[in-house]
């Protein structure tokens, strides 16, 4: 158990719709990681939020959007849905945001949209 | 960013024989490189980790190897036990370049062990 938490462990919608994808990082984490893993594109960065700011952005869609709370818990949200948005969502977390630090996965929220 | 490779999608052992996975970078501008290990239904888990300025780290039954003139990256698992079949991705991230944080990763070795 890596500490991070995420909720709901799976998820399913039709396309068109938006859901909300959320992490709680390890207790004393100031960072957060958002994930995306599929088949054909493998396990890519999304977006990185350091003590309630977005610190970096990798592939991420518009159609998507992240923030992270006052409490440090982080919420992924993903709008308009498409088939090919069905993967499995990871987050992680570090206690600072530089890149040498260790990243804690969480188990994953498994999206799929029909 | 670019992509971090691995050369082989399945790798195959006997159990209590020694495993190597490879992988190969195209970012010369790399300087952190981490390997994780990802069991099916989990999450990635961190196995270990070096900087550029390192050519070798052990830890526990786990060696990594990092070459940076070929640009090379191999991860050693000595005596694999049956607890080690998994999916291996490694992992790169130029730290020092002040560009994203977050990992690019590999595509990842099925390690299977053979009883």
């Amino acid at each position: 158990d890596s500490g991070v938490t995420q909720t709901p462990k799976h998820l399913i919608t039709a396309t068109g719709q938006r859901v909300t994808l959320r992490c709680s990082p390890r207790s004393g984490d100031l960072s957060v990681y958002w994930y995306q893993q599929s088949l054909d594109q493998g396990l890519q960065f999304l977006i990185q939020y350091y003590n309630g700011e977005e610190r970096a952005k990798g592939n991420i869609l518009e159609r998507f959007s992240a923030q992270q709370f006052p409490d440090l818990h982080s919420e992924l949200n993903l709008s308009s849905l498409e088939l090919g948005d069905s993967a499995l969502y990871f987050c992680a977390s570090s206690v600072i945001g530089t890149p040498y630090n260790e990243q804690f996965f969480g188990p994953g929220t498994r999206l799929t949209v029909l | 960013g670019e992509s971090v490779g691995l050369h082989l999608p399945t790798l195959s052992v006997q159990e209590g024989d020694n495993s190597i996975i490879n992988c190969a970078y195209s970012n010369s501008a790399s300087d952190y490189f981490i390997w994780y290990k990802q069991e099916s239904g989990k999450g990635p888990q961190f196995i270990i980790d070096i900087r550029s300025n390192m050519d070798k780290r052990q830890g526990q039954r786990v060696t990594v190897l990092l070459n940076k003139t070929v640009k090379h990256l191999s991860l050693q698992i000595a005596a694999t036990q049956p607890g080690d079949s998994a999916v291996y991705f490694c992992a790169e991230n130029a730290g020092s370049g002040g560009g994203a944080d977050g990992l690019t990763f590999g595509k990842g070795t099925h390690l299977i062990i053979q009883p």
